[in-house]
């Protein structure tokens, strides 16, 4: 079935530093990709939709200055967290669809830690 | 947008069932999904419905839906120990994406 690898699973970064995830499709290709986080004991909220080839669409209320988007490639869409602060320490989940948006793969997650 | 609730929690035997309920706002939603979290891990597909279906069954998974009441959910047959995680019941919502509700956490009792 469709995978979707997604790196690191888990991160410690300093205060100010940027960490970027990267989520790869391994045998399928990902025209889309939704960037969600997850806080502790809650749900997961979607952030952004990356689409190959163009420019992130964000939900409001998540600032794209700070959660850099890029979807260069049909296989590989990564999110950096731009100067970090504790606040922005979550559980990163990607998932990308099948072609007809009814199946939907999603990484194994990313936890980050902002210290 | 699409709001998707779900109780928050539910405790049962094991050799139980467990069955979680969800609601849903959106009557045009295509397929509904329940997915599965264990801690610190992704998400897990466990079965999804399509919207012109009642009921779907997988093994111990039971989905019924009632599309009228825009009511979801999922019936464990003989809940292990093993199945003890957060259960995310979840809808497409404009966009394609996937809303989530709050999900519910499953403890399983010896």
């Amino acid at each position: 079935g469709a995978v979707v690898s997604q790196h690191p699973s888990w991160v410690i970064c300093k205060s100010g530093t940027s960490v970027k995830i990267e989520c790869r499709s391994l045998d399928f290709q990902a025209t889309t990709m939704f960037w969600y986080r997850q806080f502790p004991k809650q749900s997961l909220m979607l952030m952004a939709t990356s689409n190959e080839g163009s420019k992130a669409t964000y939900e409001q209320g998540v600032e794209k200055d700070k959660f850099l988007i890029n979807h260069a490639s049909l296989t590989l869409s990564t999110l950096t967290v731009t100067s970090a602060h504790p606040e922005d320490s979550s559980f990163y989940i990607c998932s990308a669809p099948d072609r007809d948006f009814i199946g939907y793969t999603f990484g194994s997650g990313t936890r980050l830690t902002v210290v | 947008g699409e709001d998707v609730e779900q109780s928050l929690f539910l405790s049962v035997r094991e050799g139980d069932s467990s069955v979680i309920n969800c609601t849903y706002t959106d009557s045009s939603s295509t397929y509904l999904y329940w997915y599965k979290q264990e801690p610190g891990a992704g998400l897990q597909l466990l079965t999804y419905i399509f919207s012109n279906m009642d009921m779907k069954q997988d093994q111990r998974l039971t989905v019924l839906l009632n599309k009228k009441d825009k009511h979801l959910s999922l019936r464990i047959a003989d809940t292990q120990t093993g199945d003890s995680a957060i259960y995310f019941c979840a809808a497409p919502r404009t966009g394609y994406a996937l809303n989530f509700g709050k999900g519910t956490s499953l403890l399983v009792t010896p």
